[in-house]
């Protein structure tokens, strides 16, 4: 059974508007939440966290917001530029659990941002 | 420069030759885990290492072993792979109970 559940495989996005991106997960466990970012040929690259004792946190163009009680937490960028086309997973971990932060990742959305 | 090195990138293999790929990670971090990414399946956990000594089984061990005799190496071996180990395969490295890794450029694997 998926921990961690990205309903959407891809998402299409104009340049300057804003991209959402969604993650959905079970495990009330998971304290720590993460978002990479994945260019082809290349490792993902981490790009922003959030723990479970906030509910939003942003870094310039990216905010993450997490809704504990839904089990929901989103990526919002603006504005959207043609470099953020990538592939992004979204991360759970249990950091003081028995496997002390093992990250649960998502399937991944694509965004494509059109110019 | 803080990094986690995967050797090789790319590599073409026959059923059943054994075959490793290695992982070292320059940051001192205790907590080490393989990956593999498939299509549609996003990225799934193979193995993972908390320290030196210490390892556990991710979501897919099958047909994979691992060890960590060293901090810094946390080495893939494949002792018989098969067609269905054809993947692009990732190392990440982290402190441990940070949550935070860092990946290698990955390796590409094809078995014939």
């Amino acid at each position: 059974d998926q921990q961690v559940k990205q309903n959407s495989p891809s998402l299409s996005v104009q340049e300057g508007r804003i991209s959402i991106l969604n993650c959905d997960y079970t495990n009330s466990m998971f304290d720590y939440f993460l978002w990479y970012k994945k260019y082809p040929a290349e490792g993902p690259t981490f790009l922003i966290s959030i723990s479970s004792i906030k509910d939003k946190n942003e870094d310039g163009r990216f905010t993450v917001f997490l809704n504990k009680s839904a089990k929901h937490l989103s990526l919002h960028i603006v504005p959207s530029q043609p470099g953020d086309s990538a592939v992004y997973f979204c991360a759970a971990s249990d950091r003081y659990g028995g496997s002390q932060g093992n990250l649960i990742f998502g399937k991944g959305t694509k965004l494509s941002v059109k110019p | 420069e803080a990094q986690v090195t995967q050797n090789p990138r790319y590599l073409i293999t026959v059923t059943g030759k054994k075959l490793t790929v290695t992982c070292s990670q320059n940051m001192n971090h205790e907590y080490m885990s393989w990956y593999r990414q498939d299509p549609g399946l996003g990225l799934r956990q193979i193995y993972y290492s908390m320290n030196v000594e210490v390892t556990d089984k991710g979501d897919v061990p099958e047909g994979y072993k691992v060890s960590r005799k060293e901090k810094r190496n946390f080495p893939l071996i494949l002792e018989s792979p098969s067609p269905n180990q054809t993947s692009l395969y990732f190392c990440a490295s982290s402190l441990g109970g940070t949550g935070k890794a860092f990946f290698g450029q990955g390796t590409r694997l094809t078995v014939v």
